[in-house]
């Protein structure tokens, strides 16, 4: 698998429920982020833990990470048809705070109204 | 909220010719990066520039590709001689300085089209 790999591919869910992302890496990390991109926009930021932090809340997102299993989760709760974007996670290496970010795919979520 | 704007947000060009992408970065970050994302595929790193030099590239950043800061504001990809391969979305991103300043804030894009 490749540095930053997110599953699934794809989610659907209804507005209101909750929508669970998940994401692996394979090496060392400083930090990990999490980022949303509309369609045809550019990306943004939602939220960043580090290395040495287990779980992070903003407003209704949680974010947690395992270092042993090189794994990290994005959990939107109550989501909103306003979520409907495609998620990013992002790792920066152990190198430094202002080494380049290694994406993945993204999850493409969708929430029906 | 301050924001990162780039020009042109669309880019027609024949293979063969030179483009230059133009971004405007947040006025007080000091780290500046360009990432691009074919159609369906991942976002991917090419270059980071700071204190007026590349700090970091990757291996798609080859000798057709230069970055420049020309002046107080402005942060510019040139691409030499595209190729068709070059086509995508090219993104300027900024951040500040260290610890806490980790994350990146991204323009909109520049759609490159090489036909």
């Amino acid at each position: 698998s490749q540095q930053g790999e997110e599953d699934p591919q794809a989610l659907s869910i209804q507005e209101g429920e909750n929508a669970t992302m998940n994401c692996s890496y394979k090496t060392s990390i400083n930090n990990l982020q999490w980022y949303r991109q509309n369609s045809g926009r550019g990306l943004v930021h939602l939220i960043l833990i580090r290395s040495n932090e287990r779980e992070k809340h903003s407003g209704r997102l949680r974010v947690t990470l395992d270092t042993s299993k090189k794994s990290s989760s994005l959990l939107i709760t109550a989501s909103r048809a306003a979520d409907t974007a495609s998620y990013f996670c992002a790792t920066a290496p152990f190198t430094g705070a202002n080494s380049k970010l290694t994406f993945g795919k993204g999850i493409t979520l969708s929430v029906r109204p | 909220e301050p924001e990162v704007t780039q020009t042109p947000s669309h880019q027609v060009t024949q293979m063969g010719q030179e483009v230059i992408l133009r971004c405007v970065p947040i006025s007080n970050h000091l780290y500046f990066y360009w990432y691009r994302q074919i159609l369906g595929q991942k976002v991917e790193f090419l270059v980071s520039f700071y204190n007026n030099e590349i700090s970091e590239k990757s291996e798609i950043f080859d000798d057709q590709f230069s970055v420049e800061r020309p002046d107080g504001s402005n942060f510019t990809l040139k691409i030499r001689s595209t190729k068709l391969e070059d086509s995508a979305m090219y993104f300027c991103a900024s951040s500040g300085l260290g610890q806490g300043n980790e994350k990146l804030f991204f323009g909109s894009g520049t759609q490159l089209s090489v036909l």
